[in-house]
């Protein structure tokens, strides 16, 4: 089973601020199967990127994903009030889904 | 769309079977999977299904207890869950791979999900 480690697991930002989040895999995945989602309280995860770094519908270019092999990056250029929430990373293998644990992202 | 329902205050060692309607899609057409999330944790993959639903895949953590399931001609999916534990407590999604290709390169993702039910399990 392939193991994704995001970091930090919370991150302190204002708005407008750069956001960085990391996903870490235990070995190789490809990309086209590593996706981010963006949950909020009470609410269901809301897709945001696939295939590592394209947009789904509907989201805004302040989005951005990048990253190969063991090391992919979700990167919101600058905050806006409504981007403050937990973000995970998935990824597809061998027939198994796993998630990253999640980074909170939480205004300073 | 997708509307889960089913979910409940169910005691340990009990059933329950989940279910997740579907509408304003071609069913048939998509792989299905529940996804859960206990109380303040993270996301975890449970469970999926072919659209045809004759393959099936499970997390390790439910293997043997969980059974997935579809009814394509009432665009619903299901999930029997036995012997249930306290560890089983959680927001129960259904959410849709669309399995979409493009420019020679396919893609597995989850791009719709429901609501969520809650399933407690409590004596």
């Amino acid at each position: 089973e392939i193991v994704l480690t995001q970091s930090p697991g919370t991150l302190s930002l204002s708005p407008g601020e750069r956001a960085t989040l990391s996903c870490r895999a235990s070995q190789s995945v490809s990309s086209a199967y590593l996706a981010w989602y963006q949950q909020k309280p009470g609410q269901a995860p809301r897709l945001l990127m696939y295939g590592a770094s394209n947009r789904a519908a509907g989201i805004p270019d302040r989005f951005s994903g990048s990253g190969s092999g063991t090391d992919f990056t979700l990167t919101i250029s600058r905050l806006e009030p409504e981007d403050f929430a937990v973000y995970y990373c998935q990824q597809y293998a061998i027939s198994l889904w796993t998630f990253g644990q999640g980074t909170k992202v939480e205004i300073k | 769309q997708l509307l889960e329902s089913g979910g409940g205050l169910v005691q340990p060692g009990g059933s329950l079977r989940l279910a997740c309607a579907a509408s304003g899609l071609t069913f048939s057409s998509y792989a299905m999977s529940w996804v859960r999330q206990a109380p303040g944790k993270g996301l975890e993959w449970v469970s999926t299904i072919s659209g045809s639903g004759d393959s099936a895949d499970y997390a390790d953590s439910v293997r043997g207890r969980f059974t997935i399931s579809r009814d394509n001609s009432k665009n619903t999916l299901y999930l029997q869950i036995n012997s249930l534990r306290a560890e089983d407590t959680a927001v129960y999604y259904c959410a849709k791979d669309p399995w979409y290709c493009s420019g020679g390169i396919c893609y597995h993702y989850f791009d719709l999900w429901g609501r969520g039910t809650l399933l407690s399990v409590s004596s």
